[in-house]
């Protein structure tokens, strides 16, 4: 079955770098996204790639995908305050619309 | 343009009542999902809707929960009776219909409930 695992809690220093992992399982996983949840609010949709890619950066934003060892992360570059939420990594398989969602993980940012 | 709206945004209650969980969909989304994340652990698929019709509840976890979609509009998630392991933060979203199936980019999410059950 699918399964999406994350390290559950970051903390970094503002303006360093952060990064967040993901490991799934599902090796027909298509398409592979980034969530954030920021407190009180909904779930917002921050990058996605598919798996024929590797990487894509999106400004601070980038994304690795190690398909052979399913493998995703998220790095953010310059990390603010304002970055401090829990982030999703999920997964779906082309065609279908059930995604699969990770635990989450938490980042504190320190001023 | 709304969002995707979710009513109400906490909900306490006792193990053996009634809870009805509403969402209000973008409008004009043919799509409707619901998502729960029990405390700490991973966000979980319950069922989606095409308009009016389920496409797939496989993710429902038993027969207290009941999900309706009056018209095609606005669902409703009704858990009844409630148990305590039912706590969590339950999540709606939409996208539009179209050719593709895929969960696209445009899928949008509430807030959220946080229901717990005590």
């Amino acid at each position: 079955g699918e399964d999406v695992e994350q390290s559950l809690f970051l903390s970094v220093r503002e303006g360093d770098s952060s990064v967040i992992n993901c490991t799934y399982t599902d090796s027909s996983s298509t398409y592979l996204y980034w969530y954030k949840q920021e407190p009180g609010a909904g779930l917002q949709l921050l990058t996605y790639i598919f798996s024929n890619m590797d990487m894509k950066q999106d400004q601070r934003l980038t994304v690795l995908l190690n398909k052979k060892d399913k493998h995703l992360s998220l790095r953010i570059a310059d990390t603010q305050t304002g970055d401090s939420a829990i982030y999703f990594c999920a997964e779906t398989r082309g065609g279908y619309q059930k995604v699969t969602f990770g635990t989450g993980t938490k980042l504190q940012v320190i001023p | 343009e709304a969002g995707v709206t979710q009513f109400p945004s906490h909900s306490v209650i006792e193990k053996g009542q009634t809870v009805t969980l509403r969402c209000d969909p973008i409008s004009g989304h043919d799509n409707l999902y619901w998502y729960r994340r029990v405390m700490g652990k991973e966000i979980k698929f319950l069922l989606h809707f095409v308009k009016e019709s389920k496409q797939d509840e496989s993710g429902m976890p038993n027969n207290r929960f009941l999900a309706e979609r009056t018209g095609g509009t606005y669902s409703t998630l009704k858990v009844q009776p409630a148990e305590l392991e039912d706590s969590g933060v339950y999540f709606c979203a939409s996208s539009q219909g179209g050719r593709t199936r895929q969960w696209n980019t445009e899928a949008f999410f509430g807030q959220g409930t946080r229901l717990t059950v005590v």
